[in-house]
């Protein structure tokens, strides 16, 4: 079992709908919660972090961390077809700037 | 502006043979990485090094060689180029070694034959 699981999709949605995109982790010892976008061909950026549980947000994402069931999600409100990338949850352990990465949803996000 | 830039872009060559890809930021950060992406999209770290100096060397083979002439630029060589190399190679830099914002190159998608 990997460390981080995240399904790689393609999760393909109209535009303008909420989008949902989980990651499950099995090390209790993550911390640190990331979000990144990549788009095709080119480098991660990173879009949101938090730390520990609850709910951070910033304009039309949120990102929420559930520590009790090893569970974080993104949220994408309004989704435009802009949004269309992969997206890579990535987390790290105390003390550690060094993330663990997901293999990547891929959001399609259509006119 | 390109903040983090790599080359090449794309690398095609034989097993066997020895390549390099380069990197250069113009952020004026201390800390910079390789990671590797599979074909399964996992990234995962090879190198970290900050003001030049090496501090993290996760497990990669010894033909993989990193080298930073200066805080800038971080240089990835690799010798007898193995099928198992084809992936693409990410370089990323941050503000220091204590910083969660890595920046990333836009990638060197390597391709063994």
């Amino acid at each position: 079992q990997k460390e981080v699981e995240q399904d790689p999709g393609p999760l393909s949605v109209p535009e303008g709908a909420i989008v949902s995109l989980n990651c499950t982790y099995s090390n209790s010892a993550f911390q640190y919660f990331m979000w990144y976008r990549q788009y095709s061909r080119k480098g991660p950026e990173l879009l949101m972090y938090t730390y520990s549980s609850g709910n951070k947000e910033d304009g039309r994402f949120t990102a929420q961390v559930d520590k009790s069931s090893k569970y974080i999600s993104l949220f994408i409100r309004d989704s435009q077809p802009s949004d269309s990338a992969t997206y890579l949850c990535a987390m790290t352990q105390g003390g550690s700037y060094i993330p663990t990465f997901g293999r990547g949803t891929s959001l399609i996000v259509h006119p | 502006d390109t903040a983090v830039s790599q080359t090449p872009k794309y690398l095609v060559t034989q097993m066997g043979n020895d390549k390099s890809i380069k990197c250069e930021q113009n952020l004026g950060h201390d800390t910079m990485y390789w990671y590797k992406q599979d074909s399964k999209k996992f990234l995962k770290i090879m190198f970290s090094y900050n003001n030049k100096e090496l501090i993290i060397n996760e497990t990669v083979p010894n033909r993989f060689s990193p080298k930073s002439p200066d805080k800038a630029h971080l240089n990835l060589h690799i010798n007898s180029l193995e099928l198992g190399d084809s992936a693409v190679y990410f370089c990323a830099s941050s503000q220091d070694a204590f910083t969660y914002e890595q920046y990333f190159g836009p990638g060197t998608r390597l391709t063994v034959t």
